[in-house]
């Protein structure tokens, strides 16, 4: 079946501008998360959406980063004026539910350049 | 400061042997730790998992031991095979309803073969 997917792979974008990362779960799979993952670095999280619960926000390291979950499916995260300590990897996963013992299934990422 | 420590970045070994990877934690409440693989370019593959109220679970070629007292697991892969060559994250979901994930920064594996 398929997996989690995201788009674009690959993003290079100028310090300032703003963009867009998209994320379509697994069908059916109800929790969605948010990590990114810098060279040489493990993954940070950044956000997580379940159902139709306030997403825990917690993660995201300034007000320049948001994300929407829309219809409890696909999943954008947006940067605004994008620096270039945010060139990282930006991975999205999906489960079943926010639940301790629920495996979390990563999708390929975006590699997301800022110059 | 970091939660989750993965020491060695890196990591090789002959085929056929076994190959140990270690990860530390910080906080004692943390009860469910897993580890994930990663090749390039792909997504982190989930591998295998451990709850605090075990020490040790095995799936085939991997077991994953905890030492809840050092605060200390360990990913076993006996024998290693050339297609185990991957980096290996150690992650926990913390000790309290959140299910977000922490994780170590990985140790990348080599099997020679």
């Amino acid at each position: 079946g398929a997996g989690v997917s995201q788009s674009p792979s690959n993003k290079v974008t100028e310090k300032g501008k703003d963009v867009e990362l998209r994320c379509d779960p697994i069908s059916g799979h109800t929790a969605l998360y948010w990590y990114r993952q810098s060279l040489g670095q493990g993954l940070e999280f950044l956000i997580y959406f379940q159902g139709n619960s306030a997403p825990d926000k917690s993660g995201l390291p300034s007000d320049r980063f948001s994300a929407e979950r829309t219809g409890g499916s696909v999943s954008t995260l947006t940067i605004q004026r994008t620096q270039q300590e945010d060139s990282a990897v930006y991975l999205c996963a999906s489960s079943l539910a926010v639940r301790v013992y629920n495996e979390q299934f990563f999708g390929p990422g975006t590699r997301l350049t800022v110059l | 400061d970091q939660q989750v420590k993965q020491n060695s970045p890196s990591l090789s070994v002959q085929e056929g042997r076994i190959s140990i990877l270690n990860c530390d934690y910080t906080n004692s409440m943390f009860d469910y730790f897993l580890w994930y693989k990663k090749y390039p370019a792909e997504g982190p593959t989930f591998l295998i998992s451990i709850s605090s109220i075990k020490d040790k679970n095995e799936d085939g070629r991997f077991t994953v031991f905890l030492n809840k007292s050092a605060k200390h697991l360990s990913l076993h892969i006996v024998p290693s095979q050339p297609g185990d060559s991957a980096v290996y994250f150690c992650a926990t979901t913390g000790g309290g309803s959140q299910g977000n994930l922490i994780f170590g920064k990985g140790t990348k594996l080599s099997v020679k073969p």
